[in-house]
């Protein structure tokens, strides 16, 4: 199974301030279509998971663009560019490459 | 609206078993692969299964392999999980999910407590 790493586990920003998640797999998530899986979900307090990021880096619909992904074959990263209040939440990627699907540890981001 | 609505969670003793259902509305159920996903208490996110559009093909993570088995309605546009041999570590909240990977809407999950 792949193994998806996420650091730094916590996180507590300031708003307006920029924060930057790592997410690295234990194998490429290049899929031979040419694609590549890998996803950041978000998980706010008392909430179900929302879909932030798709294939690296495309914005789900109604993400704003303060969020972004990039990255490829291991090392991806989630970045959101001026924090606000409601981004509070644990974030979590996922690799839909190599079946089993498997999510990273989760990182939990405090706004201060 | 896009609602997806988990229902049959509960306690049950290790070795029983639960069906759980997830009630779908607001899309083409039939055109969507469907997705479990469990978070166990305090715990991360877990894929346990999934289930292609006219379920011909299914897919279970190794801990749930024989025990859990996934499947459809598309006319009564719902989705199942019956899990059977229950064990404690199966503790969690199940939610479902819509996509094969890129899980776009989820439900609100149901709990499911294993424990004599």
């Amino acid at each position: 199974d792949i193994v998806m790493t996420q650091t730094p586990l916590s996180l507590s920003v300031i708003p307006g301030q920029p924060a930057s998640i790592s997410c690295k797999s234990s194998q490429s998530l290049l899929h031979t279509d040419g694609k590549t899986y890998l996803y950041w979900y978000l998980q706010k307090p008392g909430q179900s998971p929302q879909l932030l990021i798709y294939e690296v880096s495309s914005r789900f619909s109604g993400v704003p663009d303060r969020f972004s992904g990039s990255g490829s074959g291991t090392d991806f990263t989630l970045k959101i560019s001026r924090v606000e209040a409601e981004d509070a939440g644990v974030y979590y990627c996922m690799e839909g490459t190599h079946l089993p699907w498997t999510f990273g540890q989760g990182t939990k981001v405090e706004i201060k | 609206e896009v609602q997806l609505v988990e229902s049959g969670g509960g306690l049950v003793q290790p070795g029983g078993s639960l069906r759980l259902s997830c009630a779908v509305s607001g899309f083409t159920f039939s055109s969507y692969w469907m997705s479990w996903v469990r978070q166990a208490p305090g715990k991360g996110l877990e894929w346990v299964a999934n289930i292609k559009e006219d379920g011909s093909e299914k897919y279970y993570v190794d801990s749930v392999e024989g025990r859990f088995t996934t499947s459809r309605d598309n006319a009564k546009n719902s989705l199942y999980l019956q899990m059977n041999s229950l064990r404690a570590e199966d503790t969690a909240m199940y939610y479902c999910a819509r996509g094969n990977s890129l899980f776009s809407y989820w439900g609100q999950g149901t709990l499911v407590t294993v424990s004599s």
